[in-house]
């Protein structure tokens, strides 16, 4: 059964500094990683979604994808104090409905 | 465009009492997804329905929970009896087209809290 594990659980960072955060998946057959944003009391936002090793940039948000190493990270160029939310890792395989999803890091930006 | 309508946002129930929660999709998406949310399993999938069709029943949680698609507007997630453990927010999401890697659009979720 696939496992999806973030880190780190919490991570503060300064306004314009660059946050980075982790997620490792534990089935290499894998084929598409997301990154979703949610704010306290609302849904999920996708960010970014990525099939391929290498990397995708949508915006300030770039995804990193090493399958062979079983992670994919997410760095957050210039980070605002809006940016404060929790940020989830899912990853799903050859049905591409289903998403396993990690439990997430709670990313707080500091004006 | 009005996104992924979920109501209630808040719902308290009694332990055994019988709860129906609802969600509107996206005008026009063909998909619907029942998600549950805790800190500790992170979101776990209930239910999935394709074009009106269940797909996904939730397997674990088959046996008190019970989604439906009434049309292609709209859906209710039925959890009775409810018991403590059901404590949690409830997701609901619809996607466009039916098939693979389609993105999904979330609603803002029902908390729901079970005493």
């Amino acid at each position: 059964q696939q496992k999806v594990q973030q880190s780190p659980e919490s991570l503060t960072v300064s306004e314009g500094a660059m946050a980075s955060l982790n997620c490792t998946f534990s089935d290499g057959t894998s084929d598409n990683f997301r990154w979703y944003r949610q704010h306290s009391g609302k849904g999920l936002e996708m960010l970014v979604s990525i099939f391929s090793d290498g990397e995708k940039e949508e915006g300030r948000f770039t995804a990193h994808l090493n399958r062979a190493s079983l992670h994919v990270s997410l760095h957050i160029r210039e980070p605002q104090p809006s940016d404060s939310a929790v940020y989830l890792c899912a990853v799903s395989m050859h049905m591409g409905y289903k998403l396993t999803f990690g439990t997430g890091t709670s990313l707080l930006v500091d004006p | 465009d009005a996104g992924v309508t979920q109501t209630p946002r808040h719902e308290v129930a009694e332990k055994g009492q019988t709860i129906i929660l609802k969600c509107e999709p996206v005008s026009g998406h063909n998909d619907l997804f029942w998600y549950r949310q805790t800190k500790i399993q992170g979101l776990e999938l209930l239910s999935y329905f394709r074009s009106k069709s269940l797909m996904e029943d939730g397997g674990a949680f088959k046996d008190r929970f019970k989604a439906e698609m009434l049309n292609s507007s709209f859906s209710t997630l039925k959890i009775q009896p409810t018991e403590p453990k059901d404590s949690a927010v409830y997701l609901c999401a619809s996607s466009l087209r039916g098939g693979n890697y389609a993105e999904q659009f979330f609603g803002p979720g029902t908390r729901l809290t079970v005493l």
